[in-house]
């Protein structure tokens, strides 16, 4: 069965560009994850999507928002790009009627550097 | 504020041997603990899980050791494999809102040596 897709892999932006990045979850799943993890950091939690709605947020900055559309797929959009912003972008999917974290699953990442 | 710490960056054993990874945490809201592991270039992947009302989980050559009192947790690897080499990562959850997030520890990088 297909993973969590994400795209593109990588992603090369310049300072005070925009960046969106995308997220298919697996078939059936009904929420949506996203992660930042710096350079020898850990993965750090910025916000998630249950049902298209959010559900939870995190340590996500206010230039970056999120959506979740009616295919259930999600897409990160980050504006006014720093240096800091550079980091590998995860995301997962759980299907939350299976049981908490039950099949919470995440996609290989989207590297982002900006320039 | 570090909620979740694996204080050993790296850690290096002969194949056939023990890995013993170790992660602490401070928040007593957890209740959910989660091994992951990372090989470059991918996503982290689940290896294994423990409740707060059990104090151990096996799975395979993978067990996962819960010391609620010392808010602390260990995963065993036995017998230790080079396949095993790869970042782990120790998570937590908790109760309520955001019971579906994780906070993760900064990881520990095994390299299990042939």
């Amino acid at each position: 069965a297909a993973g969590v897709i994400q795209s593109p892999r990588h992603l090369i932006k310049e300072k005070r560009e925009t960046a969106t990045l995308k997220c298919y979850p697996i078939s059936r799943h009904d929420t949506v994850y996203w992660y930042q993890q710096g350079p020898g950091q850990d993965p750090q939690f910025l916000i998630s999507f249950y049902e298209k709605m959010q559900s939870d947020k995190g340590s996500i900055p206010d230039r970056f928002s999120a959506q979740q559309f009616s295919d259930y797929h999600s897409e990160l959009n980050m504006s006014s790009l720093e240096l800091g912003d550079s980091a590998l972008y995860f995301c997962a999917s759980s299907s939350t009627g299976t049981g908490r974290f039950r099949g919470y699953t995440f996609g290989s990442g989207t590297r982002l550097t900006v320039v | 504020d570090q909620q979740v710490k694996q204080n050993s960056p790296s850690l290096s054993v002969q194949e056939g041997r023990i890995s013993i990874l170790n992660c602490d945490y401070t928040n007593s809201m957890f209740d959910y603990f989660l091994w992951y592991k990372k090989y470059p270039a991918e996503g982290p992947t689940f290896l294994i899980s423990i409740s707060s009302i059990k104090d151990k989980n096996e799975d395979g050559r993978f067990t996962v050791f819960l010391n609620k009192s010392a808010k602390h947790l260990s995963l065993h690897i036995v017998p230790s494999q080079p396949g095993d080499s790869a970042v782990y990562f120790c998570a937590a959850s908790g109760q309520g809102a955001g019971s579906y997030q994780l906070t993760f520890g900064k990881g520990t990088k095994l390299s299990v040596i042939p």
